[in-house]
C-alpha cells in the first residue's frame, strides 16, 4: 500500500464548477499535512497547509480527518488558472511523502 | 529571496557519461532533499540531508547514484554511469526544521540520457 494515495483523476470541469480531491495516508504518526500545486513543467509549490479544524483560503478549503486518515481539498468557482496537478503531502517525520497527484483541467 | 537554485536546467548526455546536478538551498534552511519525477513513478524522494548529514538515502536507486552536501549552501547529485532510464526531472528542495518542515523546490533539472 502506498503511503499517500490520491484520486487518480484527471478531473475535467467547466469554469465555475466546484471540484473536490481526496487523499488517504497510511502512517498514523503523521504530523503535518499540505496540498501542493504543480503546473506543467514546473516545480511543486505550496498551496496550503491542512489543519485538523479545517481551513479556508479564498476559494480553497482543506480538511483533515485524523481518525480516518483522510485529507480533502475543495475548490469553489474554479478558474482556468486552477488547471494544474494537485499533490497531497504528508509529513511523518522530517521528510515529506507526496501523493501521485490529481490532474485538474478547467475548461471555458 | 533567491529561492532554491538548481543547475543546469537541462542536461542531455549519452549513456555511460557522468552527470552532476547542483543545488543551492535557501539561506538558513537546514534540510535539503533530492527528488526524481517521472510520468510513470511520480515524485520520488531519493535522499535527504539534515545539517549537511545524509539522513535517509533509501530512495537512491542504486550505486550509480551518489549525493553530497559539503556545506550548508551546496549539494550535488551525481549519476555515474548514466543510463537512459535515468531520464527524468530532478528536483532539489530545502526546508527549515521547526517551520512545519515546509519544503521549497527549485525549478528542477530536466535530464535526458540518450
Amino acid at each position: 500500500r502506498k503511503e499517500v494515495e490520491q484520486d487518480p483523476g484527471p478531473f475535467n470541469v467547466p469554469e465555475g464548477a466546484t471540484v473536490a480531491f481526496n487523499c488517504t495516508y497510511s502512517n498514523s504518526a503523521s504530523q503535518s499535512f499540505f496540498w501542493y500545486r504543480q503546473d506543467c513543467r514546473k516545480e511543486p509549490k505550496l498551496l496550503m497547509s491542512v489543519y485538523s479544524s479545517g481551513n479556508e483560503d479564498g476559494r480553497f478549503t482543506a480538511q483533515l480527518n485524523r481518525a480516518s486518515q483522510y485529507i480533502s481539498l475543495l475548490i469553489r468557482d474554479s478558474k482556468l488558472s486552477d488547471s494544474a496537478t494537485y499533490l497531497c503531502v504528508v509529513t511523518p517525520a522530517q521528510d515529506m511523502r507526496f501523493g501521485a497527484g490529481t490532474r485538474l483541467t478547467v475548461k471555458p | 529571496d533567491a529561492g532554491v537554485i538548481q543547475s543546469p536546467r537541462h542536461e542531455v548526455t549519452e549513456m555511460g557519461q557522468e552527470v552532476t546536478l547542483r543545488c543551492k538551498p535557501i539561506s538558513g534552511h537546514n534540510s535539503l532533499f533530492w527528488y526524481r519525477q517521472t510520468m510513470m513513478r511520480g515524485l520520488e524522494l531519493l535522499i535527504y540531508f539534515n545539517n549537511n548529514v545524509p539522513i535517509d538515502d533509501s530512495g537512491m536507486p542504486e550505486d550509480r547514484f551518489s549525493a553530497k552536501m559539503p556545506n550548508a549552501s551546496f549539494s550535488t547529485l551525481k549519476i555515474q554511469p548514466s543510463e537512459p532510464r535515468d531520464s527524468a526531472v530532478y528536483f532539489c528542495a530545502s526546508s527549515f526544521t521547526g517551520a512545519k518542515n515546509i519544503q521549497y523546490f527549485g525549478a528542477g533539472t530536466r535530464l535526458s540520457v540518450l
